[in-house]
């Protein structure tokens, strides 16, 4: 059963520095997304695209923030100077050509430390 | 904005009824989603439920919506151990789901 892959599964980082999390959706899939999970909180969207372009974003997406689908099969999140309040877990999500109940596949998620 | 919330905890014993709640609070929301996320792995949907529904079974899986008092339960039946994991509820926006903090399900064999 095709499902979406995220590499590394844990990240760890100095404050400043830039990360790159990776995401693989699924082959056939149009839409994409990034959400973050801080320890014991809410599961927040951050960003979704479509079309080679962001199609919504959330105030926690702000300048620090990029994503990008480089080749056909990536979808990479960047953070351009971490803070320590960047530590999450970051979930990549797809969905299908055909969104009538909007639902979305997860991957396993990326655990992200800043130092 | 769009708030979901959820209780953090549940215990139930092997073989009773499990009842997950969820309070949202935009009605707008065409679908309503149950998510499960196993340790170590990403979120599974589990079931959703139109929003002009007020109940869906699927299998062991009861998913009630109350609209007037946006308010949606999932039950397991029969809970198994394989059961143990965290539940999360969610409503949709435009180009997005809000969740919820997630239910902790624990199974007591």
């Amino acid at each position: 059963e095709p499902e979406v892959t995220q590499t590394p599964s844990h990240q760890v980082t100095q404050m400043g520095q830039e990360v790159i999390l990776r995401c693989v959706p699924i082959s056939n899939h149009l839409y994409f997304y990034w959400y973050r999970q801080i320890l014991g909180q809410k599961v927040e969207f951050l960003v979704s695209f479509y079309n080679n372009e962001i199609s919504e974003k959330s105030e926690i997406f702000d300048d620090q923030f990029s994503v990008e689908r480089p080749d056909g099969s990536n979808f990479t999140l960047k953070i351009r100077s971490t803070k320590l309040e960047d530590s999450a877990m970051y979930f990549c999500a797809s969905s299908g050509p055909n969104r009538l109940a909007n639902e979305q596949f997860f991957g396993p998620g990326t655990r992200l430390t800043v130092l | 904005g769009e708030d979901v919330e959820q209780s953090l905890f549940l215990s139930v014993r092997e073989g009773d009824s499990s009842v997950i709640n969820c309070t949202y609070t935009d009605s707008s929301s065409t679908y309503l989603y149950w998510y499960k996320q196993e340790p170590g792995a990403g979120l599974q949907l589990l079931t959703y439920i139109f929003s002009n529904m007020d109940m869906k079974q699927d299998q062991r899986l009861t998913v009630l919506l109350n609209k007037k008092d946006k308010h949606l339960s999932l039950r397991i039946a029969d809970t198994q151990t394989g059961d143990s994991a965290i539940y999360f509820c969610a409503e949709e926006g435009a180009n997005n789901l809000f969740f919820g903090t997630g239910t902790r399900l624990t199974v007591i064999p």
